[in-house]
């Protein structure tokens, strides 16, 4: 069974407008969130993480925002840019095998200039 | 060369052959993983390295066997696979997290393996 999901396959946004990516998970164990980005033919590029103990975490044009109660996290980039249209997965860990990450399936962003 | 860095690029093989991808960090990290990308699937964890030690089996069948000579090496022995094992192989390095207290994983860029 999926722990973290991202239900949204795919999102188009107008270049300059704000992008908003979802991820929900299940574990209520989880206690740190990490956001990834992947172009084609590259492996994933961290882009920015939030611990449980936060419930924002801003790093220029990224925001991510965690909702505990909910197990719903969000990434908002704003503004937008071409450069920015790639797969986008969110990951989650917990204490328990610390070092495992387990990963949603993806938001492919396109970035409409 | 800088990162992480996994050879070869693209591979196809056959039922009966047997093949090693490699995997090579450059960011001093003393963990390492193995991750199977398939089509429409999360990303899912194959094995974990600490320290040089094999700290998890994510399940995964005998026919992948991993191997961790030093902390910036890892390899993905590969034997008599079958052709749904055909995927996106993607080795990550991080600092551990009872060293570090975070758990940033930073990928290569896979290795697109076919078996026919």
């Amino acid at each position: 069974d999926q722990q973290v999901k991202q239900n949204s396959p795919s999102l188009s946004v107008q270049e300059g407008r704000i992008s908003i990516l979802n991820c929900d998970y299940t574990n209520s164990m989880f206690d740190y969130f990490l956001w990834y980005k992947k172009y084609p033919a590259e492996g994933p590029t961290f882009l920015i993480s939030i611990s449980s103990i936060k419930d924002k975490n801003e790093d220029g044009r990224f925001t991510v925002f965690l909702n505990k109660s909910a197990k719903h996290l969000s990434l908002h980039i704003v503004p937008s840019q071409p450069g920015d249209s790639a797969v986008y997965f969110c990951a989650a860990s917990g204490n328990h095998g610390a070092n495992n990450l387990f990963f949603g399936t993806g938001t492919r962003l396109t970035v409409i200039p | 060369e800088t990162g992480v860095t996994q050879t070869p690029r693209h591979l196809v093989m056959g039922m009966t052959n047997k093949k090693s991808l490699k995997c090579e960090q450059h960011l001093g990290h003393n963990a390492m993983y193995w991750y199977k990308q398939s089509a429409k699937k999360p990303l899912e964890l194959m094995f974990v390295y600490n320290f040089k030690e094999q700290t998890e089996n994510n399940s995964v069948p005998s026919r992948f066997s991993p191997e961790c000579p030093n902390s910036s090496h890892l390899f993905l022995h590969l034997h008599t696979l079958q052709p749904e094992d055909s995927a996106l192989y993607l080795c990550a390095s991080s600092q551990d997290f009872e060293t570090s207290g975070y758990n940033e994983q930073f990928f290569g860029p896979g290795t697109r393996l076919t078996v026919l």
